[in-house]
């Protein structure tokens, strides 16, 4: 079965600070996309980025990049030049392959910048 | 706006009862999902629909059902309601029909207090 995992319940970080979640994933499909969504005070799920298992480059957004290390099953975010407004749950997801695509969600970051 | 339409945004009801919570995919979507966020749980999948067959079915409790209907909307039917399904439920929607690329559009989520 996938499994998730985000080992930062909640991170400080002083703003235009660069900050970086992690989210482990395991897998035993070779196939596989890797997404990162914020969930700001307000309740709503935003995407943030995505990353397929067989993107030979690591996906950036933005002020958003996926530090993605297959070997070690990692897929970390990283927020350039953090701001007030990036204040939020974080949540890494992974989507199954083909014929299956629901999202298996790690348990969040909650991210808090410092003025 | 996501395009993704969820109604109503607040439900608040007694233990026993039944209601529906409903979804309009973005247009051209003809996949549905619906989550469940809760405190304990974190985002589980509940169900997946595509143009209208049942597609997927994750953590759903036989007091709940799903349909998608012609028109591609969806309604989530929870009954003989308890206090833990006290939550917020969300509807989101993609192209469908297989593929690993960008995630879903997430609706800005339904939350349903049991009292």
């Amino acid at each position: 079965a996938q499994k998730i995992t985000q080992t930062q319940p909640g991170m400080f970080v002083q703003e235009k600070e660069a900050v970086t979640l992690d989210c482990t994933y395991d897998t035993s499909d070779q196939s596989y996309g890797l997404f990162w969504y914020k969930q700001p005070s307000s309740g709503e799920m935003i995407f943030l980025i995505y990353q397929g298992s067989y993107d030979e480059q690591n996906a950036t957004e933005g002020r958003y990049s996926l530090n993605f290390q297959k070997a070690r099953k990692s897929a970390n975010l990283v927020i350039s030049a953090s701001q007030l407004g990036d204040s939020a749950m974080y949540f890494c997801a992974m989507r199954e392959p083909l014929g299956n695509e629901k999202l298996t969600f790690g348990t969040g970051t909650r991210l808090t910048i410092i003025p | 706006d996501s395009g993704v339409t969820q109604t109503p945004k607040h439900l608040i009801t007694a233990t026993g009862q039944r209601v529906t919570l409903r979804c309009s995919p973005r247009s051209g979507d003809l996949s549905v999902y619906w989550y469940q966020q809760s405190l304990d749980q974190g985002l589980q999948f509940l169900i997946q629909y595509y143009n209208g067959e049942e597609r997927a079915k994750g953590n759903i409790l036989e007091r709940f059902s799903a349909q998608q209907f012609p028109d591609l909307h969806s309604e989530l039917n929870l009954s003989s309601l308890e206090l833990g399904d006290s939550a917020l439920y969300f509807c989101a929607s993609s192209r469908g029909g297989g593929g690993l690329d960008y995630g879903y559009t997430f609706g800005s989520g339904t939350r349903l207090t049991v009292v």
